[in-house]
């Protein structure tokens, strides 16, 4: 089993609506992040959280929101999805470790907004 | 604010070649960089991690070496074979804020 888990890897959905997707880790990290890839823009930093009750928007966070339901737990919802959301999303995970640890990469999910 | 810059954006290659990555970033307030793989439509692969203390990193035909001071990284990856083909990542975490922060990528085609 992957260490980072998201759900659903694949998901249509229509303008307007809610969805939430999913990420769940077996690796004990207390850092949790959720980025979106677009081409061309590279990976960019939507909401990070370093630990359960410490959560931080970043650089693209207008129109997501997350929770941080567990330790290993961390929800990235599109409260009202649009077509310029249409990307590929992916969770990291990181240990604290005082530095800086080595991150881990989800699958990534693949949503688009029509 | 941070950036990092991978040049060039893609690179293609005969089989057996050395490759040679690059990657810089404005701020040497860092604490590691790292790089990653990634295969088209997958997920990100780790492939080293060099803490900001450590000149670089091997693992395999992979090498990495850091020049905090400068703004540089560079991946290595020696007698290239047709399954490196993907797209290499680059990222730092800087000392202001603890995030990653990832470069464009080098899309690499390794030609048999």
């Amino acid at each position: 089993d992957a260490d980072v888990t998201q759900t659903p890897r694949n998901r249509i959905t229509k303008t307007g609506k809610r969805i939430m997707l999913e990420c769940s880790q077996t690796k004990g990290h207390d850092r949790m992040y959720w980025y979106r890839q677009d081409p061309g823009l590279g990976l960019r930093l939507i909401y990070y959280s370093f630990d359960v009750k410490d959560i931080n928007k970043g650089e693209i966070s207008d129109g997501y929101s997350v929770s941080r339901q567990a330790q290993a737990k961390f929800s990235l919802s599109l409260e009202s999805a649009i077509p310029n959301q249409t990307a590929l999303y992916f969770c990291a995970t990181s240990d604290s470790g005082g530095r800086g640890s080595e991150a881990f990469f989800g699958q990534g999910t693949r949503l688009t907004v029509v | 604010k941070q950036e990092v810059t991978q040049i060039p954006a893609a690179l293609s290659v005969p089989e057996g070649e050395n490759l040679v990555l690059n990657c810089s970033f404005t701020d040497s307030a860092i604490y590691n960089l790292q790089w990653f793989r990634q295969d088209p439509g997958k997920g990100l692969t780790s492939l080293l991690l060099i803490q900001s203390s450590q000149r670089e990193q091997t693992s395999g035909r992979l090498n990495a070496s850091l020049d905090k001071s400068s703004g540089r990284s560079t991946l290595y990856i020696a007698a290239s074979q047709p399954g490196d083909s993907a797209t290499y990542l680059c990222a730092v975490i800087g000392t202001a804020g603890n995030k990653l922060t990832f470069g464009g990528g080098t899309r690499v085609l390794v030609k048999p």
